[in-house]
């Protein structure tokens, strides 16, 4: 079993949708966790870090439940420009070891 | 700023050869690491360093060395290239746990 999971998708949706991505994690001495987006062929970048008590930019909310081992990111009012691939992601030993998840990948239609 | 600078970003090796990966960062980041990312496996976390003079082996260390000799570098060497050790290999760098990585570009590496 993955450290990290996510189900790959692809989740197509049309542009202006809501749509949900989930992560479980395995390691409960997991200590930060993000969500990156990486475009094809590119490198990842950093989208938002995940806090238990939820936290939002913009369009995007991300929410932590470390009783479940659960993350989630809610996209509202999708873009074309939202496709790409999420990735889940946890840290342990200080911060300094990163565990990716697969990816989830996006993509917004007309 | 460049931020994290991986170079090259293309290489093919025939196997037995050896090569260095370079990464490069101006951030003054104290934490950098190397990933690989092969289809269906995800990052995988090579070797880290939490700074000059330090480092730890990852997930996967096996064929692959690291130094820190200064905050800004952070070589990867391929001691003898095999077919196995073809991916992207992505150099990060970053200040503290709970903000995240920066990552370069990655390097495409085909062993044959």
């Amino acid at each position: 079993r993955k450290e990290v999971e996510q189900d790959p998708g692809p989740f197509n949706v049309p542009e202006g949708a809501t749509v949900a991505f989930n992560c479980t994690y395995s390691n409960s001495a997991s200590q930060s966790f993000f969500w990156y987006r990486q475009d094809c062929r590119k490198e990842p970048k950093l989208l938002m870090s995940v806090y238990s008590s939820g936290n939002e930019d913009g369009r995007f909310t991300a929410q932590l439940n470390r009783a479940s081992q659960y993350i989630s990111l809610l996209i509202r009012d999708s873009k074309l420009s939202d496709s790409a691939t999420y990735l889940c992601v946890t840290s342990t030993g200080g911060g300094n070891k990163l565990t990716f998840g697969t990816g989830t990948q996006l993509k917004v239609e007309l | 700023n460049a931020g994290v600078t991986q170079t090259p970003k293309f290489q093919v090796l025939k196997t037995g050869q050896s090569m260095t990966l370079q990464c490069a960062q101006d951030m003054n980041h104290e934490y950098m690491s190397w990933y690989r990312q092969d289809p269906g496996m995800g990052l995988r976390l090579i070797h880290y360093s939490v700074g000059a003079g330090i480092t730890d082996q990852g997930e996967v260390p096996n064929g692959y060395n690291v130094s820190r000799s200064t905050t800004e570098d952070f070589p990867l060497r391929l001691l003898s290239a095999a077919p196995s050790q073809t991916s992207v290999y992505f150099c990060a760098s970053g200040s503290g746990a709970s903000y995240g990585y920066t990552f370069g570009s990655g390097t495409r590496l085909t062993v044959v």
